[in-house]
């Protein structure tokens, strides 16, 4: 069974300063993985994902993430965070082959003026 | 280009009576469609995925049920709602094709049981 981790509910950051929103998974086989971000009483939108090649991905509004195979990690960071961040976040993942995407928990980002 | 409809946007409903949530998929065809329940503003659950007309698969035992009558249809239903079934309705889709493996959200539909 898939499955994957955020085990931070929350984040709180200062405006200005670096973030990391950390993510692990559990995948057989060659992971495929996301992040997406939910605005309140909204759907979720795609951010940016991993599929093969450079470890590190960069995606929307200045996100990045670093894939880690020896440690089983997806962390989503940005060099600089602005309130407008502050929103819910979302890692997916899959193995390739199969069809069914599980979501980690979510960890709420706060960004603090 | 895609668009994905879902609707209502909100529900209140009795215990006890049934339901019907929609979403349909513009743009795509053979789409792989997705429903998910998100409760109390966190976690995404999912409930049934399907990569084809009449093909349902689910995820969690439970008291709701999918469908899929069209390519671009995919039905949440139930017969009797429990106040466990309240929460964030999610529809998803995804192209079937290898090198797009994003999924598309809905904008979700929100379900209270009284």
């Amino acid at each position: 069974a898939q499955s994957v981790a955020q085990p931070e509910d929350q984040v709180n950051v200062a405006e200005g300063n670096p973030l990391t929103v950390k993510c692990t998974y559990s995948v057989s086989g060659n992971p495929y993985l996301f992040w997406y971000v939910q605005y309140p009483n909204r759907g979720l939108q795609f951010l940016l994902k991993y599929i093969t090649g450079d470890n590190l991905v960069k995606g929307s509004y200045g996100f990045e993430a670093e894939f880690n195979k020896s440690q089983t990690s997806f962390h989503l960071k940005k060099p600089s965070a602005l309130v407008s961040d502050s929103a819910l976040y979302f890692c997916a993942g899959r193995s390739g082959g199969y069809q069914k995407v599980t979501f980690g928990t979510g960890t709420k980002l706060q960004v603090i003026p | 280009s895609q668009t994905i409809h879902q609707w209502p946007a909100t529900l209140v409903q009795p215990v006890g009576s049934p339901l019907s949530l929609e979403c349909t998929v513009e743009g795509t065809s053979n789409p792989n469609l997705y429903w998910y329940r998100q409760a109390a503003g966190r976690g995404l659950q999912l409930l049934f995925y399907s990569v084809g007309i009449g093909q349902i698969s689910s995820e969690v035992p439970q008291n709701l049920s999918a469908s899929r009558p069209q390519d671009r249809q995919f039905i949440l239903s139930s017969k009797k709602l429990l106040l466990s079934d309240s929460g964030f309705y999610l529809c998803a889709w995804r192209s079937y094709r290898a090198t797009n493996e994003k999924l598309f959200f809905g904008s979700g539909t929100q379900l209270s049981v009284l």
